[in-house]
């Protein structure tokens, strides 16, 4: 058990739908991470979040967002779904980082949220 | 932008095995890790290596940083079905985010 818990662990939705994908971090953990993880693409960086602050941004669809709340826990929203969508959404957290700057620390990640869109 | 390449990229071997794992890119890095995700769930921390030249070893496992840090190789002393998972390089982006490979995906038949 990592400490982060993912819900919901899996959604089945349509084309043109709105998803919501909730992450709670290890407790004490500042930073939290979403990644997409296709069979095609693998572990995708999308977000990065510190303290309630956007951190870094990788490969993130418009239609996608996210946000950190005060007592950390973290939703990715998914709007407008499309097929491509369809995938294994990773939260991961970590703490202890140099203004959410990684330096060699680890990554805990949660179970994942598999999401598929038809 | 700095490019991970795994290989191979898939590998199915017979129990007690031996087996070697790469990590290859054209860049320079401070560190890098090794990540193993297991079926059904998240990728889990192996090791970390910082030094060119390091090795580390982790029970069966044996890691090696090369010595321009550019590169880094698993090797498995005969594997076991435990071992089947999907292993992951990963650097850290310029944003200081964490990067990863594609992997190498890995299975040991009993």
């Amino acid at each position: 058990d990592s400490g982060v818990t993912q819900t919901p662990k899996h959604l089945i939705t349509a084309t043109g739908q709105r998803v919501t994908l909730r992450c709670s971090p290890r407790s004490g953990d500042l930073s939290v991470y979403w990644y997409q993880q296709s069979l095609d693409q693998g572990l995708q960086f999308l977000i990065q979040y510190y303290n309630g602050e956007e951190r870094a941004k990788g490969n993130i669809l418009e239609r996608f967002s996210a946000q950190q709340f005060p007592d950390l826990h973290s939703e990715l929203n998914l709007s407008s779904l499309e097929l491509g969508d369809s995938a294994l959404y990773f939260c991961a957290s970590s703490g202890g980082l140099a203004g959410g700057r990684w330096v060699s620390g680890e990554l805990f990640f949660g179970e994942g949220s598999r999401l598929t869109v038809l | 932008t700095q490019l991970l390449e795994q290989s191979p990229q898939f590998l199915s071997i017979q129990e007690g095995e031996n087996l070697t794992v790469y990590c290859n890119s054209s860049s320079v890095f401070s560190s890098l890790q090794w990540y193993r995700q297991e079926p059904g769930e998240g990728p889990v921390l192996l090791v970390t290596v910082v030094t060119g030249g390091e090795v580390k070893k982790l029970k069966r496992l044996t890691f090696q940083f090369g010595d321009a840090r550019k590169d880094s190789s698993l090797h498995i002393t005969a594997a076991q079905p435990g071992d089947t998972g999907l292993y992951l390089c990963v650097y850290g982006g310029s944003q200081g985010n964490l990067i990863f490979g594609k992997g190498t995906k890995l299975s040991v038949k009993p």
